[in-house]
């Protein structure tokens, strides 16, 4: 059974920290899309992935955040420093664009920066 | 300022009622999916639509694309308890480096 997996499943850490959140997407898949979800703002993307290419990050802070394909079955999110108002969940969801424009998703990290 | 506005926000109902969510832009999309998801979980894919006015059932959810692509609607008959969850609509935006963008949402509560 095809799913993305992404770790860890929970984060807890103290402002100013590094934090790297990972994702294997479905084997196949093409595009890898990175989302934060909160209560005020919903799902945001933040960025995503074709053919491991970066093709959007405008949604993402650039001066906190960055996001990397370092192969076809590892993307990563890392944060540095975080801060208190980056905690929500994070998602990864892999998909084949454009045969057809859907997300499957991973199970999300939930971050708490305190 | 969103694309996609899902209304209502909230609805909270009994079972065996009906319901309908709804999803509306001002811009003109090649397709709309829905999404549920439930807490702790990441958005499961229901349907797409893709050809305005186009109608997909499952089961006792059925899903309308608008005749001018800017609008789709959730129908759920006779709401169970398992139906509760967060709906989301989702489409494709941006031309060339098309992203998925998705709605409000709508979050829903099916009481026994």
């Amino acid at each position: 059974d095809a799913r993305v997996t992404q770790t860890p499943r929970h984060k807890v850490t103290e402002m100013g920290q590094e934090v790297t959140m990972r994702c294997q997407p479905i084997l196949g898949h093409n595009t890898v899309f990175w989302y934060r979800q909160t209560m005020m703002q919903g799902l945001e993307l933040l960025a995503y992935f074709r053919n491991r290419a970066p093709l959007d990050d405008s949604g993402m802070p650039k001066d906190r955040f960055s996001a990397e394909m370092p192969d076809a079955t590892l993307a990563t999110l890392k944060i540095q420093p975080s801060e208190p108002r980056d905690s929500a969940v994070y998602f990864c969801a892999s998909g084949l664009v454009p045969d057809r424009f859907e997300a499957f998703f991973g199970q999300g990290t939930r971050l708490t920066v305190v | 300022t969103q694309l996609l506005e899902q209304s209502p926000q909230f609805l909270s109902i009994q079972e065996g009622e009906n319901l309908t969510v709804y999803c509306n832009s001002s811009s003109v999309f090649s397709s709309l999916q829905w999404y549920r998801q439930e807490p702790g979980e990441g958005p499961v894919l229901l349907v797409t639509v893709v050809t305005g006015g186009e109608v997909k059932k499952l089961k006792r959810l059925t899903f309308q694309f608008g005749d001018a692509r800017k609008d789709s609607s959730l129908h759920i008959t006779a709401a169970q308890p398992g139906d509760t969850g967060l709906y989301l609509c989702a489409g494709p935006y941006g031309g060339a480096t098309n992203k998925l963008i998705f709605g409000t949402g709508t979050l829903l509560a099916v009481q026994p």
